[in-house]
């Protein structure tokens, strides 16, 4: 079994619609959760990150993260073609800080249809 | 916001010869950075962290006579893949990062060996 689990799609959506991705993960250590965008044939970037459980809320974007079923989401609303990328999710322990080993989703690529 | 330049974005080598793929945190001085690895459709797998000065703590599986990681100085690492084959052919990516900060990435390196 792998630490983290996130289905690869690919997910196509109408413009405007409301955009769920998740993942899934083993590991009980994990404290950090972050989910990151990457377009084709470039770097992943940042686009939220949580520590622990909860809600957070970015513009069109907001991420869950539930510890007890170890079950994180991205919610995009109003999706536009611009978000059509490979969203990854990525997760760490506690650890030295400056040293976090991040263990990466297989990414899910979305594509927005005008 | 953080920046990250890798160079080159795309090499092509032959069978044999070595390649050096550069990583420079333009705007912070980064303590630790990442070198990872990603085939088409699938996950980062990181390779190997490196902190300023002294070698770089590879992950199990990754050759570390193959792989040679330098991170001379608080803004530049580099990947030397030595005796390049073709199943060496992936995109490389580098992150980097400060005690303040998540992970920048990289734009990547596609490496196609011939």
């Amino acid at each position: 079994q792998k630490e983290v689990e996130q289905d690869p799609g690919p997910l196509s959506v109408p413009e405007g619609a409301i955009v769920s991705l998740n993942c899934t993960y083993s590991n009980s250590a994990f404290q950090y959760f972050m989910w990151y965008r990457q377009y084709s044939r470039k770097g992943p970037e940042l686009l939220m990150y949580t520590y622990s459980s909860g809600n957070k809320e970015d513009g069109r974007f907001t991420a869950q993260v539930d510890k007890s079923s170890k079950y994180i989401s991205l919610f995009i609303r109003d999706s536009q073609p611009s978000d059509s990328a490979t969203y990854l999710c990525a997760m760490s322990p506690i650890s030295n800080f400056g040293n976090e080993k991040l263990t990466f989703g297989t990414g899910t690529r979305l594509t927005i249809i005008p | 916001g953080a920046v990250v330049s890798q160079h080159p974005s795309r090499v092509i080598c032959k069978s044999g010869t070595s390649v050096k793929i550069e990583c420079r945190s333009l705007d912070f001085q980064a303590t630790t950075m990442f070198w990872y690895r990603q085939f088409p459709k699938q996950s980062l797998m990181l390779m190997a962290t490196s902190n300023e000065g002294s070698k770089a703590t590879y992950e199990q599986g990754v050759e570390k006579d193959k792989f040679l990681i330098n991170h001379a100085s608080l803004t530049l690492s580099t990947l030397t893949v030595t005796s390049a084959h073709p199943e060496d052919s992936s995109f490389y990516i580098c992150s980097a990062r400060d005690f303040r900060r998540f992970s920048t990435f990289g734009s990547g390196t596609r490496l196609t060996v011939v």
